[in-house]
């Protein structure tokens, strides 16, 4: 157990649609990274914080967005879905920006 | 870009052999940390190497760093089954650049 949390687990839903995944890091972690994992694209970088600013983005489009919220968990906002956006979503926290990162078990997005 | 390249891209080997996969960067670095994936799971923190270190051990896990060549090299020892996944590098300068990943090197270990 990484001790970072995500919900849910796994999400199916229809085209068009909006959904929220969330992310509580390990007690203590400041720093949040969010990533896209499909099976033709490898592990994409989407974005991250620190301590509640935005810190570095990625490839992250314009229908995402995230936020980190004072109590540290963190949000990733996936709007108007297209059937490309099915993938696993991992979010990952470390106590600083360049010390180790811990993951979680990832949400599995399927959009039919 | 911070991201490393891990080399090969796969590798296929026998239970009880070693392992070696290699790191290539392209800036300095504050450390090189090391990422198992096992198949649909998040990844894992193996091991984290500082600039200053040259040579790093945990279990069966051997992790050398080479910054005049911008390289690292991970060596897994007398390896298993259960070591079957991807291995991914993660160079880190300074000031906490993008956590990013390459494509890895997918290990498989056969009984």
């Amino acid at each position: 157990d990484s001790g970072v949390t995500q919900t849910p687990k796994h999400l199916i839903t229809a085209t068009g649609q909006r959904v929220t995944l969330r992310c509580s890091p390990r007690s203590g972690d400041l720093s949040v990274y969010w990533y896209q994992q499909s099976l033709d694209q490898g592990l994409q970088f989407l974005i991250q914080y620190y301590n509640g600013e935005e810190r570095a983005k990625g490839n992250i489009l314009e229908r995402f967005s995230a936020q980190q919220f004072p109590d540290l968990h963190s949000e990733l906002n996936l709007s108007s879905l297209e059937l490309g956006d099915s993938a696993l979503y991992f979010c990952a926290s470390s106590s600083s920006p360049n010390t180790e990162a811990f993951f979680g078990q990832g949400t599995r997005l399927t959009v039919v | 870009s911070q991201q490393g390249e891990e080399d090969p891209q796969a590798l296929s080997i026998q239970e009880g052999e070693n392992a070696t996969m290699n790191c290539s960067y392209k800036t300095s670095i504050n450390n090189l940390q090391w990422y198992r994936q096992n198949s649909g799971r998040g990844l894992v923190h193996l091991i984290l190497i500082r600039s200053n270190e040259r040579e790093k051990h945990s279990g069966r896990l051997r992790v050398t760093l080479d910054t005049s060549k911008k390289s690292s090299s991970l060596l897994i020892t007398a390896s298993r089954a259960a070591d079957t996944a991807s291995y991914f590098c993660a160079p880190r300068g300074a000031a906490g650049n993008k956590l990013t990943f390459g494509g890895g090197t997918r290990v498989l270990v056969k009984p």
